[in-house]
């Protein structure tokens, strides 16, 4: 049972707009920043929001992050078959560990 | 071009160890923290450890205390991750992966393509 808590599925259709939560604690994300990661099965995960919602060079400004309290959301908007991959939401806790949540896996239909 | 290649991953007893590395290429290995993150089969990613840019400092994950230690070697611009007392829980694909900024950020923007550990007898 991850601290961070993801539902563990989302879907949505080409060009739609999609969201995924995280929902967390005082001592992570109602403290400390938010990342979101994006992983392919197979391959090596990617950095695709930074700092609750900071887009790190060459991600589609499709995608955009926000926080507010315990909470956070990834947004996916013109969603795309692409974008079919598992998605981690990540906190730093002052408990001195990192967190991921559980991940959402996210189908395109 | 930024890199990073794990190696080292293999079919273990459980009670055995192994050691992991993780060689870095395209960067100053020198001025980041690194990381090391697993996945275990059909679950999602987990943090394991990580250590800051000379390898005075290391933390761990509550579930690998003990039993695995992080080091670096910054003159062959690898990382390391010692598994002592490994357990069937164990078992996952190890990523390494960098900080962001030289300072610590606990931002991933570099990993590498994993390796596989798998504790069984």
């Amino acid at each position: 049972q991850s601290v961070l808590t993801q539902p563990p599925s989302a879907s949505g259709t080409p060009g739609q707009r999609v969201t995924i939560s995280c929902s967390g604690s005082s001592s992570n994300i109602g403290s400390n920043t938010v990342n979101w990661y994006q992983h392919l099965p197979g391959t090596a995960p990617k950095l695709l929001i930074y700092s609750n919602n900071q887009r790190p060079s060459g991600v589609p400004d499709r995608f955009s992050g926000s926080k507010s309290g315990t909470s956070a959301s990834l947004a996916i908007s013109g969603l795309q078959s692409e974008d079919e991959a598992d998605y981690y939401c990540a906190a730093w806790d002052d408990s001195l560990n990192a967190l991921f949540g559980g991940g959402t896996k996210l189908t395109v239909l | 071009e930024v890199q990073l290649v794990e190696s080292g991953g293999d079919l273990v007893q459980p009670g055995g160890s192994l050691r992991l590395s993780c060689e870095a290429s395209g960067f100053t290995f020198s001025s980041y923290w690194m990381y090391w993150v697993r996945q275990a089969p059909g679950k999602g990613l987990v943090w394991v450890s990580r250590i800051n840019s000379d390898g005075s400092i290391t933390s761990y994950a509550d579930s690998v205390k003990g039993r695995f230690t992080i080091s670096r070697d910054n003159a062959k611009n690898t990382l390391y991750l010692q598994m002592n007392g490994l357990r069937a829980e164990d078992t996952a694909v190890y990523y390494c992966a960098r900080d962001r900024i030289v300072v610590v950020s606990n931002t991933l923007d570099m990993w590498g393509q994993g390796t596989m550990v798998t504790v069984s007898s």
